[in-house]
């Protein structure tokens, strides 16, 4: 079957970085992909990774080990606002996207 | 990109009743995807809405329960039948203009059923 591991729940500090590990294993893999969501909203896209090695984007960064089936998002400096749960999710050789379950990050003062 | 008006926002239904949702997209898209995600858990596909065909549904989820209509490229409706409390829900639509593009949401439905 297809699966995708991501810690339930973090809690991280005010002004400190985060790292949201996310693993998979899928019938085929065509990207994978980085969202957030606020709760009650919608999830918004935050970043892809098709190939090896790190993507960064202002405060958050994304890397990818497609022999490990391994990926990790980096947050820095982070803000209150950054309190949502961080969905991770691949594209499988169908072009389907397989979603892990969410990463709750807490962000206290 | 793609924008993507969905509505209504939130509802609160009777049981047994049943509520039509839409989504609206600013282009043309081939595939669109319905997913329910229930409080405090991810996305789970319901199913995908081709134009022109019978929707593919995933395990679990049925068209008598969930019928989809696809009329054209830019829009399509999911109905959740005959209610329960268990339906209590958000449902999202989604649209993946291109095979190598992210997914793009609709703002959601907030369904409870009382």
């Amino acid at each position: 079957g297809q699966n995708i591991d991501q810690p339930t729940e973090m809690t991280a500090t005010e002004g400190a970085i985060v790292q949201i590990n996310c693993t998979y294993q899928t019938s085929g893999f065509n990207g994978l992909f980085w969202y957030q969501q606020h709760a009650g909203e919608a999830p918004t896209f935050l970043s892809y990774n098709v190939l090896d090695g790190l993507e960064e984007k202002g405060r958050f960064s994304s890397f990818l080990s497609r022999s490990k089936g391994y990926s990790y998002l980096l947050l820095k400096e982070l803000q209150m606002k950054d309190s949502a749960s961080y969905l991770c999710a691949v594209r499988d050789s169908n072009y389907q996207l397989i979603w892990g379950a969410g990463t709750k990050l807490i962000i206290k003062p | 990109s793609a924008v993507i008006s969905q509505k209504p926002s939130r509802d609160i239904c009777q049981r047994g009743t049943s509520l039509t949702i839409q989504c609206q997209v600013d282009s043309q898209v081939t595939m669109m995807f319905w997913y329910r995600q229930q409080p405090g858990q991810s996305l789970t596909l319901i199913a995908t809405a081709n134009q022109g065909s019978e929707a593919t549904y995933e395990s679990g989820f049925v068209i008598d329960k969930f019928p989809i209509s696809r009329p054209n490229l830019t829009f399509s409706t999911l109905t959740v039948s005959n209610m329960s409390p268990e339906d209590s829900s958000i449902y999202l639509c989604s649209v993946t203009p291109g095979e190598g593009t992210e997914a793009f949401f609709g703002q959601g439905t907030r369904l409870t059923v009382v």
